[in-house]
């Protein structure tokens, strides 16, 4: 199993501004994902980071809106740049076990109002 | 990207109901998944279903998974308070890794 761990829990923020969420995973996993949860939606996939190169972006999400890092096995981050109201979502960090699993982990989440 | 319609949306019953909810496509599933998410969590796996035809249990919760492996459903017997969530199906797309999520099915059990 991987217990992760998402940084802010909470925010809100000013439009305009920028907020960087950190995941930290509990052990190495290759696979890591960020998915956007708006309210009263289900869960979209924004990008799957990869270690060591560029992220891979599903279809009407850019780098430039939401740079992802992922600097190592256990650790992601994911900006939501130049924010609008309707960026206001639950952002939550994800991660795959290895090999042909199915298992897919969670993190809790964080909660992004923008004002 | 494979489509996943759950019904009901929303769903409020009494502490010891019984309850059904359905994940229905248009195409046929590899595999599919049935999650749970609390209000504040992310979602957690509950089962995944493979094989058409498949049943599995989990203590009051049953997962079906139809024959033609198009359809799912998540049968609650007796549901207790602590049931209450958002109970999401998913699919795995073609590249085998990304998780497509249906749109979900909020229950509340009601002491």
């Amino acid at each position: 199993s991987a217990v992760i761990s998402q940084k802010p829990s909470r925010d809100i923020c000013q439009r305009g501004t920028s907020l960087t969420i950190q995941c930290q995973v509990d052990s190495q996993v290759t696979m890591m994902f960020w998915y956007r949860q708006q309210p009263g939606q289900s869960l979209t996939l924004i990008a799957t980071a990869n270690q060591g190169s560029e992220a891979t972006y599903e279809s009407g999400f850019v780098i430039d809106k939401f740079p992802i890092s992922r600097p190592n096995l256990t650790f992601s981050t994911l900006t939501v740049s130049n924010m609008s109201p309707e960026d206001s979502s639950i952002y939550l960090c994800s991660v795959k076990d290895g090999g042909s699993g199915e298992t897919q982990y969670f993190g809790p989440g964080t909660r992004l109002l923008v004002l | 990207t494979q489509l996943l319609e759950q019904s009901p949306q929303f769903l409020s019953i009494q502490e010891g109901e019984n309850l059904t909810v359905y994940c229905n496509s248009s195409s046929v599933f590899s595999s599919l998944q049935w999650y749970r998410q609390e209000p504040g969590e992310g979602p957690v796996l509950l089962v995944t279903v493979v094989t058409g035809g498949e049943v599995k249990k989990l203590k009051r919760l049953t997962f079906q998974f139809g024959d033609a492996r198009k359809d799912s459903s998540l049968h609650i017997t007796a549901a207790q308070p602590g049931d209450t969530g958002l109970y999401l199906c998913a699919s795995r797309g073609g590249s085998n890794y990304k998780l497509t999520f249906g749109k979900g099915t909020l229950l509340t059990v009601n002491p």
